[in-house]
């Protein structure tokens, strides 16, 4: 089993709409996630991070934690045509030692 | 303004031909990392540094090496490379590597061997 996997394709969503994403992660032991977001070509951009079972939010992003299902989400409201772009999923696999896994990302599209 | 700063952006070269790419933080931080990014594979860690002389391996350091002889700067180096070293990579920082901080990227480089 892959470390982080993100298995959705990509998302098309209406602008205004909310995008769901999903990532579980197979280190039971993973003690913080962290959502990017990358346009192309260009660098990946923290968007949020979590630490905690539970909903954490800020502005349009919340993010969710169930660290007994082994899964984090990001949900992004009232999404904007600028919110296009490829989420990735990190998780910080080892406390001590800030080694990050990537998920393959998500691609959303906002449709105007 | 803080940043991660890597040199070159963009580089074209030829199989065998020694390249250093540069990676400069202005934060302070302790900790700082090498990733490729490939198609289909996602960003990969390829060397981290905890912090001043001490560095280590990540999931994919074979064909690298790796300095940390200054606290800012975490210089990524290819001896003899090769057309599967052709990657998009980025260097990383985070304030601490003993706790966990969210890593700030650089701009990237995209590195073309032929």
């Amino acid at each position: 089993q892959k470390e982080v996997e993100q298995n959705s394709g990509p998302l098309s969503v209406p602008e205004g709409a909310i995008a769901s994403l999903n990532c579980t992660y197979s280190d039971r032991g993973s003690q913080s996630f962290f959502w990017y977001r990358q346009y192309s070509g260009k660098s990946p951009e923290l968007i949020m991070f979590i630490y905690s079972n539970g909903d954490k939010e800020d502005g349009r992003f919340t993010a969710q934690l169930n660290k007994a299902s082994q899964y984090v989400s990001l949900l992004i409201r009232d999404s904007q045509p600028s919110d296009s772009a490829t989420y990735l999923c990190a998780v910080n696999l080892y406390y001590g030692n800030n080694r990050l896994a990537f998920g393959k990302g998500n691609q959303v599209v906002v449709i105007p | 303004e803080a940043q991660v700063t890597q040199n070159p952006r963009y580089l074209i070269t030829v199989t065998g031909k020694k390249l250093t790419v540069t990676c400069s933080q202005n934060m302070n931080h302790e900790y700082m990392s090498w990733y490729r990014q490939d198609p289909g594979l996602g960003l990969r860690q390829i060397y981290y540094s905890m912090n001043v002389e001490v560095t280590d391996k990540g999931d994919v350091p074979e064909g690298y090496k790796v300095s940390r002889k200054e606290k800012r700067n975490f210089p990524l180096i290819l001896e003899s490379p090769s057309p599967n070293q052709t990657s998009l990579y980025f260097c990383a920082s985070s304030l601490e590597g003993r706790s966990n901080q969210p890593q700030h990227f650089g701009d990237g480089t995209r590195l073309s061997i032929l």
